[in-house]
């Protein structure tokens, strides 16, 4: 089963505060990414990992925001402090490789910042 | 740089009636296309893809879309509409088979009865 487990489903936070996301894909995904998708907008790609490397995360806030894949398996997301803005759900995709055009998506956790 | 525009930010059809959700996109080469759909609080779930081959493509729940290289477009379709299709849908395209999805900002299709 190519599953991704995401944790938490739901957090609230109050800004200023930290918050840690975490990612878990079936083994053998390669590439893994992190999405933010704000209430009623369309996802938009935060960082891509290819196995333990970074491949693009020039969306990524990384005044306040940063991501690591462990061993190219695991990921976590993490947001010090946080903002209002912030409040979005944030959704960990994961895709078998280069040769593949399936994309596997996590339910999501759902931030909200008060 | 790559884009997906749906430039109807809501679609309103009456049951039984076909209905059509517009996507078109800008990419540099072959672009790889996709719908997905997504009922309130629940998370993305995939409708369809094109990658190479039939223009017109077939997917989940009875839809369809259509690729038109020269009008740059991938239009969801459904002949007859119900009210459980409500919902918001995505366009999404990668530039290449590994690569990164880049979504529109949804539609959202309201069905009524």
């Amino acid at each position: 089963e190519a599953g991704v487990a995401q944790s938490p489903r739901y957090k609230i936070i109050e800004k200023r505060q930290s918050v840690a996301f975490w990612c878990n894909p079936i083994s053998g995904h390669a590439t893994l990414y992190w999405y933010q998708q704000i209430l009623g907008q369309g996802p938009k790609l935060l960082i891509q990992f290819q196995n333990n490397g970074v491949v693009d995360d020039s969306q990524l806030p990384k005044d306040r925001f940063s991501a690591e894949r462990l061993k190219g398996v695991d990921s976590t997301l993490k947001i010090q402090p946080a903002k209002l803005e912030d409040s979005a759900v944030y959704l960990c995709v994961a895709g078998i490789g280069r040769r593949s055009t399936e994309a596997f998506f996590g339910q999501g956790t759902r931030l909200t910042v008060v | 740089a790559q884009s997906v525009a749906q430039p109807e930010d809501q679609v309103n059809v009456a049951e039984g009636n076909p209905l059509t959700v517009k996507c078109t996109y800008s990419v540099s080469g072959n672009p790889y296309l996709f719908w997905y759909v997504q009922y309130p609080n629940r998370g993305l779930q995939f409708l369809l893809k094109y990658i190479t081959g039939d223009n017109l493509v077939k997917g989940s729940y009875g839809f369809e879309a259509e690729f038109n290289k020269s009008q740059t477009s991938f239009h969801l379709k459904k002949p007859s509409a119900l009210v459980s299709d409500s919902a918001l849908y995505f366009c999404a395209v990668r530039v290449w088979r590994g690569g990164k999805l880049i979504f529109g900002q949804g539609t959202e299709l309201s069905v009524k009865p």
